[in-house]
């Protein structure tokens, strides 16, 4: 068992509907992560949350919202969609390690993913 | 320049052969390499950490060239299981809170 679960697993939705990616990590991870991957291209990072708190957005549209009330959930709430959004979106986990005043990511472990169609 | 490149491939191999990948990276601070796998519609799943001094698991071997900023895989004895596509990732080594940066990946089909 992967540790790391997305729901739903498969979304169609319209471009005015709005929904939400839910995942949750079982491993005691303190970080998390949103990427989106389309059809023959590389992973997409989106989101890192550290500890609850936002730390990266790779200038993702505000049409994708995340958040995350703990370490072991995080949401990405989708509104007023485009065509070209549909693809693969993952959420993974990791250990954050401080080492003095940086921090280390370890590796990271990938939930199954929700695939998503916008029509 | 991509941060991590990966040439796509396919790379297709019969059964039982050796295959090897590369993978370059530009930030010569990186820290860690790791190699991962993803089947077709598929979450990415860790394959193996890259080591300085080279490691082995079983049929696969990964070496690191910090000198020329490459990573290799090594698969001895390919088997149909084998055929996904491989991520070359890195984790950069700046301070500051930067995520693992993944490349676009390598397919290899194995064939009967």
């Amino acid at each position: 068992e992967t540790g790391v679960t997305q729901t739903p697993r498969h979304l169609v939705m319209g471009m005015t509907n709005k929904k939400s990616l839910k995942c949750e990590q079982h491993l005691g991870h303190n970080a998390m992560y949103w990427y989106k991957q389309s059809a023959k291209k590389p992973l997409e990072l989106m989101f890192v949350y550290n500890f609850k708190e936002q730390t990266e957005n790779n200038s993702v549209p505000s049409r994708f919202s995340p958040e995350c009330p703990n370490s072991s959930h995080l949401f990405l709430h989708l509104h007023t969609l485009q065509p070209e959004d549909s693809a693969l979106y993952l959420c993974a986990s990791s250990q954050l390690t401080a080492l003095g005043r940086s921090s280390s990511y370890n590796e990271q472990f990938f939930g199954p993913g929700t695939r998503l169609t916008v029509l | 320049r991509k941060e991590v490149e990966q040439d796509p491939g396919p790379f297709n191999v019969p059964e039982g052969a050796t295959v090897a990948f590369n993978c370059t990276y530009s930030n010569s601070a990186s820290q860690s390499f790791f190699w991962y796998r993803q089947d077709c519609r598929k979450e990415p799943k860790l394959l193996m950490s890259v080591y300085s001094s080279g490691n082995e698991d079983g049929r696969f071997t990964a070496q690191l060239n910090r000198a020329s900023q490459y990573i290799s895989l090594l698969i001895r004895d390919s088997k149909l299981s084998d055929s996904a596509t491989y991520l070359c990732v890195v984790r950069p080594g700046d301070t500051g809170r930067r995520a693992l940066t993944f490349g676009s990946g390598t397919r290899l089909q194995v064939q009967p």
